[in-house]
């Protein structure tokens, strides 16, 4: 049993570049989510899925798109990388959204020069 | 505005000593209140929840307590060990309209138990 697991660990951007965030649970979580954590602030709802095929906007959506067409899956787009995307990245799973336990991934660091 | 505060910023211990972490929040209507602990380049990890009706709340040497009346909630750590260092997150849920609505993440207290 994994839990959640992201890729890659580490990764840096060259501004305007594009990439996708991978994340996957096998505890069969019907919710899932994407957060950033910065220095000094507490982490941000990017996009959550309360299911396949169901996604929705968090607090700071802007820049980013996901899809859900599994379970299992939840991958994040950075669609053209800004400087202001440095951050590293959480993705979470549970079965009832943020309002119970949520299990975390070990997240990624991402970097863009 | 729904705000989650930690104090202190950051704290450094002696191992073996006991620790006081601190929450202030202003979000409601309130539901319930989680304490995550998180090591150096990996997620948080839940420690304990408290609802509105719990006072005091253990899970092995750490105690969390909650006064809702007063919106604060503090984190104790006893006999702290090496292992303890970690970035300690105050989550705060009020009642939303959705799944992930009004979950507000504090800052986190940075603590670092030394030898």
């Amino acid at each position: 049993n994994a839990g959640v697991t992201q890729t890659p660990k580490f990764q840096v951007l060259k501004t305007g570049q594009s990439m996708t965030l991978q994340c996957a649970q096998d505890m069969n979580h019907e919710y899932m989510s994407w957060y950033r954590q910065d220095p000094g602030m507490g982490l941000r709802l990017i996009h959550y899925s309360v299911g396949a095929g169901i996604t929705d906007q968090g607090e700071v959506p802007n820049g980013y798109n996901v899809s859900r067409s599994t379970t299992e899956d939840f991958p994040l787009r950075l669609l053209s990388a800004a400087p202001s995307q440095t951050s590293v990245y959480f993705c979470a799973s549970s079965y009832r959204g943020a309002q119970v336990e949520q299990y975390f991934g070990p997240g990624t660091r991402l970097t863009v020069t | 505005k729904n705000q989650v505060e930690q104090s202190p910023q950051s704290l450094i211990i002696l191992e073996g000593k006991n620790c006081t972490l601190q929450c202030n929040y202003t979000v409601s209507p309130f539901s319930n209140l989680r304490w995550y602990k998180q090591d150096t380049g990996r997620g948080p990890v839940s420690l304990t929840i408290m609802t509105f009706s719990e006072n005091t709340k253990s899970n092995g040497r750490y105690t969390a307590t909650l006064d809702a009346d007063t919106k604060q909630s503090s984190l104790h750590i006893t006999a702290s060990q090496l292992s303890d260092s970690a970035s300690y997150i105050c989550v705060v849920s009020a009642i939303g309209k959705t799944s992930y609505d009004k979950v507000i993440f504090g800052p986190g207290t940075s603590l670092s138990v030394i030898p």
